[in-house]
């Protein structure tokens, strides 16, 4: 199916352990982006990508890592999980100027670190 | 990037329309505002987008005066399912800088 689909939908880790949130597009958007979203804090920007190996810094991207060597794939690696990187975990697409301009967004990931 | 600003919450009987300001005084000549809508444990979707004026479609209403330092969107007659979360987000829709969504409007529609 056509869309932007995330893995997994759950996930519970330990403390110090490395985890990757998967994030796959099926449009060709040229923008990917990660946030997190918290109680009380919103959506907030953790990385963003232009392009296929273009990406770029949000608002809180300590302890995390991007990659982008295809278009269509923006997985996210937590290196060495904190309890203070739980949380739920959207990825998102977009394509400039292509009239109405918006993100689609994936279902989520909630990560939970024990 | 212009930064945005809203309430943080909001309580609307059904049937009422509601209006949700967001102050962005920072503007840019070419940024767009677009409206965001999200229910828990979902991704935000989109519901409308202006650059001047007024803009309607068939789930709401844009605002946006003169100045461009502000919008209002525009929720007629609220249903419980219109309770959500809903962000206003500033910037240019062909560079892609409309990265930041903030802690968005929590609208609560009680019956």
């Amino acid at each position: 199916d056509a869309g932007i689909t995330q893995s997994p939908r759950y996930k519970i880790t330990e403390t110090g352990r490395q985890v990757t949130l998967m994030c796959h597009q099926t449009w060709s958007h040229s923008y990917m982006f990660w946030y997190r979203q918290d109680l009380g804090h919103g959506l907030r920007l953790i990385y963003y990508s232009a392009a296929a190996d273009i990406t770029d810094k949000g608002e809180v991207p300590d302890g995390y890592v991007v990659s982008r060597s295809k278009t269509e794939n923006f997985p996210l690696t937590l290196e060495s999980a904190t309890r203070s990187q739980t949380s739920v975990y959207f990825c998102a697409s977009s394509e400039p100027g292509t009239g109405v301009y918006g993100y689609t967004f994936g279902s989520g990931t909630r990560l939970t670190v024990v | 990037l212009a930064k945005t600003t809203q309430p943080i919450s909001m309580d609307s009987y059904e049937g009422q329309e509601v209006n949700i300001t967001c102050s962005h005084n920072n503007i840019a000549t070419n940024d767009y505002i677009t409206w965001y809508q999200q229910f828990p444990s979902q991704g935000p979707r989109f519901i409308i987008q202006g650059y001047k004026t007024k803009v309607t479609n068939e789930v709401a209403s844009l605002f946006i005066p003169a100045d461009r330092k502000s919008s209002t969107l525009s929720l007629p007659r609220v249903s419980l399912s219109d309770t959500a979360v809903y962000y206003c987000l500033v910037g240019d829709p062909n560079t892609g800088n409309q990265f930041y969504f903030g802690t968005g409007t929590s609208l609560t529609v009680i019956p």
